[in-house]
């Protein structure tokens, strides 16, 4: 079957970094994809990742094993802002988004 | 967890004709439901919040005719792609947002629906 898994909450330290992992199973693998969520908002995109290896945008990283059936976002210099839902999700063959239910991350001062 | 259920998962249809996907929350009531459009490698996009019983609000520069959504129950919202043509070929998902819980209640994601016009 096909399954994403996530930790559903994490907390970190405001200035901090913080890593959240995610492990895929999907029927084929077209990508991986991040996606942060505030309450009460829509999704909007972080990051796609469809090689190895990691990508650096800003303070936000995003990384992929595809023989791990891995990959993690991390996140740098936290700011209270962060604080939100982080969605993984990856697209199979049929280009199918397989959601992972989200990891709630909660900055502390 | 909440099911949020999109059908048909993949559809190919011809220029000139429309297409129906329809978003239905199985477990919960939703108020507000979402549609989004993906292009591949790239970001979603927001189209359109569909609220039942009222009409939906489109984000700027998506055609209000050309993609119809329609939200006649608390489980049901509908998107027609009007006349499609080839650049309408994309990949197209719902989230529909339970009624209850306030409003910081998160929305569930359906499996998308692969639409390709030829």
């Amino acid at each position: 079957g096909q399954n994403i898994d996530q930790p559903t909450e994490m907390t970190a330290t405001e200035g901090a970094i913080v890593q959240i992992n995610c492990t895929y199973q999907t029927s084929g693998f077209n990508g991986l994809f991040w996606y942060q969520q505030h309450a009460g908002e829509a999704p909007t995109f972080l990051s796609y990742n469809v090689l190895d290896g990691l990508e650096e945008k800003g303070r936000f990283s995003s990384f992929l094993s595809r023989s791990k059936g891995y990959s993690y976002l991390l996140l740098k210099e936290l700011q209270m802002k962060d604080s939100a839902s982080y969605l993984c999700a990856g697209m199979d063959s049929n280009y199918q988004l397989i959601w992972g239910a989200g990891t709630k991350l909660i900055i502390k001062p | 967890g909440a099911v949020v259920s999109q059908h048909p998962s993949r559809v190919i249809c011809k220029s000139g004709t429309s297409v129906k996907i329809e978003c239905r929350s199985l477990d919960f009531q939703a108020t507000t439901m979402f549609w989004y459009r993906q292009f591949p490698k790239k970001s979603l996009m927001l189209m359109a919040t569909s609220n039942e019983g009222s009409k939906a609000t489109y984000e700027q520069g998506v055609e209000k005719d050309k993609f119809l959504i329609n939200h006649a129950s608390l489980t049901l919202s509908t998107l027609t792609v009007t006349s499609a043509h080839p650049e309408d070929s994309s990949f197209y998902i719902c989230s529909a947002k339970p009624t209850t819980g306030g409003g910081d209640t998160e929305a569930f994601f359906g499996q998308g629906t692969r639409l390709t016009v030829v």
